[in-house]
């Protein structure tokens, strides 16, 4: 099975500007999570879409923002980028969206924001 | 609120010696706990959670209700056991409570 998978790679935009991230999840899985890496606040979570409706959303601004289609395929989008948006954006799939379900990760998109 | 906590960034060991990352939680409720390792160049991937209390790689870990904490341990490390490992908690009720809470992660290197 392939895994996830995520695209871009790599992006650069520029204060102001929007970006949008995409993620494949594995096939058949239905739930989609999205995470903000940095040096200094680690992992930490942005939100989480199943059927196509959000679950759960961490404590992120409402510049932050995601969908899920039909196809389980998420895009996040982030809306008038700031300096401090420049992170590695994981995305993760599983079959489900319960407490025991794993977590499979995607090699991650990095944004850099000039 | 879940919280986290992994009180090294950094650990050093040497090939064959003994490691234990350490991990402290908060939560009120019964939390499901996992341990994630990333190696070099590679995807966060999942090591091992404690409902299945099994060993992977070497590697295993109790969970301590009453220290609430989540130590991971392999009695002879290994060079390629070098990797940032993160250990993460979800709660055990609906809503907020099961995304997955991340620590900020321990850096292992084994040196040979």
């Amino acid at each position: 099975k392939a895994g996830v998978t995520q695209t871009p790679r790599y992006l650069i935009k520029t204060r102001g500007q929007q970006v949008t991230l995409s993620c494949s999840p594995i096939s058949g899985h239905r739930s989609v999570s999205w995470y903000q890496q940095t040096p200094g606040q680690g992992l930490q979570f942005l939100f989480e879409y199943f059927s196509e409706t959000q679950r759960n959303k961490g404590n992120f601004p409402g510049r932050f923002s995601g969908r899920q289609f039909s196809n389980s395929r998420s895009e996040m989008n982030v809306s008038t980028l700031e300096l401090g948006d420049s992170a590695l954006y994981l995305c993760a799939s599983s079959l489900a969206s319960g407490r025991t379900d794993t977590q499979y990760f995607g090699p991650g998109t990095r944004l850099t924001v000039l | 609120a879940q919280r986290v906590t992994q009180p090294e960034k950094l650990l050093s060991v040497f090939k064959g010696a003994p490691v234990e990352l350490k991990c402290n939680y908060s939560y009120s409720g019964s939390p499901e706990l996992f341990w994630y390792v990333q190696y070099s160049r590679q995807r966060l991937q999942l090591l091992l959670r404690h409902i299945s209390r099994e060993s992977i790689k070497g590697f295993t870990a109790d969970l301590n209700k009453g220290e609430t904490s989540f130590h991971l341990k392999k009695p002879f490390a290994q060079e390629e056991d070098s990797a940032m490992y993160y250990c993460a908690l979800r709660g055990n009720s609906g809503g907020s409570n099961y995304k997955l809470t991340f620590g900020k992660g321990t850096l292992l290197t084994v040196n040979p």
